[in-house]
């Protein structure tokens, strides 16, 4: 079954700061999905990538795969205290859909 | 706001006792899926329903059992509850087009078993 390693599994920044969390897969990715999550409440959607050397952008938020790596990385610019949560990254699983998703990295980002 | 309601948002149960936890999805969405999320976790898969009928399962016992009806709305029945069952409950909304799926979240179920 496929795995998501999430690193690092917590951030804590100082407001302004730059900061990238990084997804990497046991198996070849087909689908690469980024949320965030409030303590104890659902998943937002951020953003989906596809194909290899794919980059997306969402206000200050920009994810890219790399598909060679079966990796992908989410970069935050200028973070603020809005930016706080968990970020999780999800993959389905190609032909047989199993989604699966990391850990979770939980980003603190202080004032 | 995603479009996805669940209920109830806080639920109490006992070992052994039974619950049902529902979810309303995103108008137009065909698809639901449901996840465990235990606290430091990330969600794990338990099932999917696709046009009412189980489309993929994850690795959860069969006391764990689901229904989608033709409004897409959804339920998922656990029985025989365990102290492990205690988690937040996730159902996720999508529309199967074949070209990837984007799944919308609820704000989930807390359950706590005791």
């Amino acid at each position: 079954s496929q795995e998501l390693e999430q690193s690092p599994q917590s951030l804590i920044v100082q407001e302004g700061k730059n900061l990238t969390i990084n997804c990497t897969s046991s198996k070849t990715l087909y689908g690469l999905y980024w949320y965030k999550q409030k303590y104890g409440e659902g998943l937002i959607f951020l953003m989906m990538l596809q194909k290899g050397g794919e980059e997306k952008s969402h206000e200050k938020i920009t994810a890219k795969l790399d598909e060679k790596k079966q990796q992908s990385s989410l970069h935050i610019t200028a973070s603020q205290p809005s930016h706080a949560g968990i970020y999780l990254c999800g993959a389905d699983g190609g032909g047989s859909y199993i989604p699966t998703f990391g850990r979770g990295t939980s980003l603190i980002v202080h004032p | 706001e995603t479009g996805v309601t669940q209920s109830p948002t806080h639920l109490i149960k006992t070992r052994g006792q039974q619950v049902t936890l529902r979810c309303s999805s995103q108008s137009g969405h065909n698809t639901v899926s449901w996840y465990q999320q235990a606290l430091g976790q990330g969600p794990q898969f338990i099932f999917q329903y696709y046009r009412e009928e189980e489309n993929g399962r994850g690795n959860f016992p069969p006391r764990f059992s689901g229904l989608q009806f033709p409004n897409y709305s959804s339920e998922l029945n656990v029985n025989a509850l365990e102290l492990d069952d205690s988690a937040l409950y996730l159902c996720a909304s999508s529309l199967r087009t074949g070209r990837g799926e984007t799944q919308y979240f609820g704000p989930g179920t807390r359950l706590l078993v005791l």
